[in-house]
């Protein structure tokens, strides 16, 4: 079945620092690609979406590319902020399968000190 | 913006309690989704539905009932709940099962 990786289950950064995270997927076919945001005490809500690949999601300062040939997906900005601490999950949709909906990676903690 | 809201947003009841979790979205949605947050496991599925009268089974749903009684709400149900179930639960909505899902903002449930 569809799965996502995501090794870092913890990453701790200063303010400008650059942030990368991991993220692997196995699926049969052409999957839709999200990158989610959980801040504390709110539910998780979509960062940014990319559904061909080679294409760029963008959105607040993060980007994220995914490559079909390595089966990656990783998330990226260049300069973080105290803001950006929040947990990160990698999120796989498969367009073959939609009936199972998305499948979440365990996620990725953020921590930016100032 | 979609607009996903849960109640209560705390709830503390015993082993063996009834419990009820509500959920609405007021998006036109078709697919309503719930799910479990566990520390180690990330978000599971427990049960989803893609319209009023539908249920459809997820990942994780031993012990647990779910029921759309219209497209707004979907209710999830602990009829004798236990310990293990103790976690924050989240209620999802979207227009189809690939496309984003908007999350409300979580049930906070403790089992005693």
């Amino acid at each position: 079945g569809d799965s996502v990786t995501q090794m870092q289950g913890q990453v701790t950064l200063s303010e400008d620092d650059f942030l990368f995270i991991n993220c692997t997927y196995s699926t049969t076919w052409y999957p839709t690609l999200f990158w989610y945001v959980q801040y504390p005490g709110e539910g998780p809500q979509l960062l940014l979406k990319v559904t061909t690949a080679n294409n760029k999601g963008i959105s607040r300062g993060f980007e994220a590319t995914y490559d079909k040939r390595t089966t990656s997906f990783h998330l990226q900005k260049a300069s973080v902020q105290e803001s950006d601490s929040a947990v990160y999950y990698c999120v796989l949709g498969d367009r073959n399968n939609y009936a199972q909906g998305l499948t979440f990676g365990l996620g990725t903690r953020v921590s930016v000190f100032p | 913006e979609a607009a996903v809201t849960q109640s209560p947003r705390n709830k503390v009841t015993v082993t063996g309690g009834n419990v009820t979790l509500s959920c609405r979205q007021t998006n036109s949605h078709n697919y309503m989704y719930w799910y479990r947050q566990d520390t180690g496991h990330g978000l599971r599925l427990i049960h989803y539905s893609y319209g009023a009268g539908n249920l459809q089974i997820g990942d994780v749903p031993d012990g647990y009932k779910a029921t759309r009684t219209t497209q707004e709400d979907f209710f999830l149900l602990l009829e004798l709940a236990s310990p293990s179930q103790t976690s924050l639960y989240f209620c999802a909505s979207s227009d189809a099962a690939i496309y984003e899902q908007y999350f409300g903002p979580g049930t906070r449930l403790t089992v005693l």
